[in-house]
């Protein structure tokens, strides 16, 4: 079974300023990719970044960008030049066999 | 090409009164996902249909809850009798495929209140 924990239930960053939401996880899937949604106050769940467990790379979309360590099973995202706009709660999920196991989120509050 | 979208967006019903929530998935998407968040927890898993099967129902808390997808299109989920602790957001959401690199395509969510 997957388990994905987000430790921060709130988090305070500074308008321009980059803030790191933390996320591990536990799987027995040899293969599993990890997902982060935004969900801002208004409800919907918005897709924002993707890493593959045999990507080479760390995954970057415009200013969000994941710090990917497999050994220690994290995937933290990393929001650059915090915007009021990025206040919402954030969660980190992994699916399997369709399925997906979602963390507790993290609430991300941006002060001006 | 439209998104996923749910109806009602909202629902306040009493308790002991039934709700059907709606979710249209994205056209074309065979797999079909009923999520809820209860008292700002975490989001669950409740069901998945590939087409008009279901194929993992694990997540249902209760014989209380109905999921249903004739044809293979649109899904209900049904709530009968509701009580309380049944009151969250509900989403929906649909992916082409299962593997760990399909995108789930979440919906806006219905947000039910039971009084």
């Amino acid at each position: 079974a997957q388990k994905i924990t987000q430790t921060q239930p709130g988090m305070f960053v500074q308008e321009k300023e980059a803030v790191t939401l933390d996320c591990t996880y536990d799987t027995s899937d040899p293969s599993y990719g990890l997902f982060w949604y935004k969900q801002p106050s208004s409800g919907e769940m918005i897709f924002l970044i993707y890493q593959g467990s045999y990507d080479q790379q760390n995954a970057t979309e415009g200013r969000y960008s994941l710090n990917f360590q497999k050994a220690r099973k994290s995937a933290n995202l990393v929001i650059s030049a915090s915007q009021l706009g990025d206040s919402a709660m954030y969660f980190c999920a992994m699916p399997s066999a369709g399925k997906s196991t979602f963390g507790d989120g993290t609430t991300l509050t941006v002060k001006p | 090409e439209a998104g996923v979208t749910q109806f009602p967006s909202h629902s306040v019903i009493e308790k002991g009164q039934t709700v059907t929530l709606r979710c249209d998935p994205i056209s074309g998407h065979d797999n079909l996902y009923w999520y809820r968040r209860v008292m700002g927890k975490e989001i669950k898993f409740l069901l998945h249909f590939v087409k008009e099967s279901k194929q993992d129902e694990s997540g249902m808390p209760n014989n209380r809850f109905l999921a249903e997808r004739t044809g293979g299109t649109y899904s209900t989920l049904k709530v009968q009798p509701a009580e309380l602790e049944d009151s969250g957001v509900y989403f929906c959401a649909s992916s082409q495929g299962v593997s760990h690199y399909n995108e789930q395509f979440f919906g806006p969510g219905t947000r039910l209140t039971v009084l």
